[in-house]
């Protein structure tokens, strides 16, 4: 499967502990995004790379979040001392980008987050 | 600002019966415009895009959209509802001058009533 991959599927952890969740985009897309949703809303765009540079970041994106994509190929998204709220599934995408690409996103699975 | 509206949070159609499902875009400048459909519990799938080419799209699983400028409009429709197309389904919108990501609407849950 070539899809966008993403570790782990479902997550369960106590508040003020630290997640980690990991993305594998496509292998030629030089582009990756991280969303958030929450139930009955659509995803919400926290962060984008472009290779390894973090080009954009969501005002979502408090300092407790950050995302790296050390090689430009797969990326980590850490949530620091999580709270309840912080509870969504966290959705990784990514996009070969350029003229012509027409800005079509590709969707992983999502990595659900359960803080209690 | 861009913004995209989904009219209709459920939708409830029966089985052969036409799909229609409604967004509206509000956009100052050519917007990319994309249905996606959510299963449960998983992420999402690209249904069909429109990239200004042909008003007319024709995507997977038998859904085509129309885009009209004049209405601001990119309603996504199906001839005959199968009861596999019970799902939620996002319409969103990009930007062709320099915005690098996808703004959702708030999603709309089709039921299939057999």
């Amino acid at each position: 499967d070539t899809g966008v991959s993403q570790d782990p599927r479902h997550k369960i952890t106590k508040r003020g502990q630290n997640v980690t969740f990991r993305c594998d985009p496509i292998s030629e897309h030089n582009r990756l995004y991280w969303y958030r949703q929450t139930l009955g809303q659509g995803p919400e765009f926290l962060t984008y790379f472009q290779n390894e540079a973090q080009l954009e970041k969501s005002r979502l994106l408090s300092d407790r979040f950050s995302a790296e994509r050390p090689k430009g190929s797969f990326s980590t998204l850490e949530i620091q001392r999580t709270e309840q709220g912080d509870s969504a599934m966290y959705l990784c995408a990514s996009s070969l980008g350029g003229r012509g690409s027409g800005n079509t996103i590709y969707f992983g699975e999502g990595s659900w987050l359960t803080v209690v | 600002a861009q913004s995209v509206t989904q009219l209709g949070s459920h939708v409830s159609v029966s089985e052969g019966a036409l799909v229609l499902l409604r967004c509206n875009y509000s956009s100052s400048v050519p917007p990319y415009l994309f249905w996606y459909v959510q299963y449960p519990n998983q992420g999402l799938q690209l249904l069909l895009k429109y990239t200004s080419a042909a008003t007319l799209v024709k995507g997977i699983n038998g859904f085509e959209a129309e885009f009209k400028k004049s209405e601001t409009s990119f309603h996504l429709t199906k001839p005959s509802a199968h009861m596999s197309d019970a799902a939620e389904y996002f319409c969103a919108v990009s930007f062709k001058t320099g915005a690098n990501n996808l703004f959702f609407g708030t999603g709309t849950r089709l039921t299939v009533i057999p």
